[in-house]
């Protein structure tokens, strides 16, 4: 089955520096590519997300990118702010399927 | 996402006891989903439902069952509680656009399980 991992656990940065989170996936049939952003006693909410026929998709100071080849995508967050602290997920869907695989989080600390 | 509503937010139970889930959407959407989150492990998928009458498993449905009562209500319940299904329970919905999905997620309830 598809297998998503998700790196680093954790990540401190300082206000003003970028980000960035890193996912794998196993399945090459694999076609969306959300991800998820949780705040402290929320549910997650999307913030981005690409197609599997797209490189690249920037939103604001938020963008992701994708290498099928390699089978992996990032998460991209530039001018880091501290409402941006969070625990950000990305997930994995194969065609078809309906099913989310979620990766392990990411809890993202961003100090002033 | 104020469109999707659980309860109870919190719960603490006994081993062995049954307990309810409660999850209602606005959103007029048909799938609705119930996922456990636990540290370290992100969110699995327990059981979900694409109409009233669709109802499916997920990777660890084992300890749980649900109950589509409407389209806008999903229920999930554990029959006989157990200290190891102490987590976070999402409920979500999605809306279908083309081969595409979204999914929304309830506030979460926490379940402590003694």
């Amino acid at each position: 089955g598809e297998n998503v991992e998700q790196h680093p656990s954790t990540l401190s940065v300082q206000e003003g520096d970028s980000a960035v989170i890193k996912c794998t996936y196993s399945d090459s049939a694999s076609n969306y590519f959300p991800w998820y952003k949780q705040e402290l006693g929320k549910g997650p909410q999307l913030i981005i997300d690409i197609r599997s026929n797209v490189g690249e998709k920037k939103d604001q100071r938020i963008a992701v990118t994708l290498n099928k080849t390699a089978k992996h995508f990032s998460l991209h967050i530039t001018e880091t702010q501290p409402e941006d602290s969070a625990v950000y997920f990305c997930a994995v869907l194969r065609g078809g399927t309906y099913k989310y695989i979620f990766g392990t989080g990411t809890r993202l600390k961003v100090l002033a | 996402d104020a469109d999707v509503t659980q309860t109870p937010r919190n719960r603490i139970t006994k081993t062995g006891k049954r307990i309810m889930l409660e999850c209602s959407q606005t959103k007029g959407h048909d799938r609705m989903y119930w996922y456990r989150q636990d540290p370290g492990l992100g969110l699995r998928l327990i059981y979900y439902s694409f109409d009233v009458k669709d109802i499916n498993k997920g990777e660890i449905s084992d300890g749980y069952s649900v109950s589509r009562q409407a389209q806008a209500k999903f229920s999930l319940s554990l029959e006989s509680a157990i200290p190891n299904q102490t987590a976070l329970y999402f409920c979500a919905t999605s809306d279908h656009e083309g081969s595409w999905e979204t999914q929304y997620f309830g506030p979460g309830t926490r379940l402590l399980v003694l």
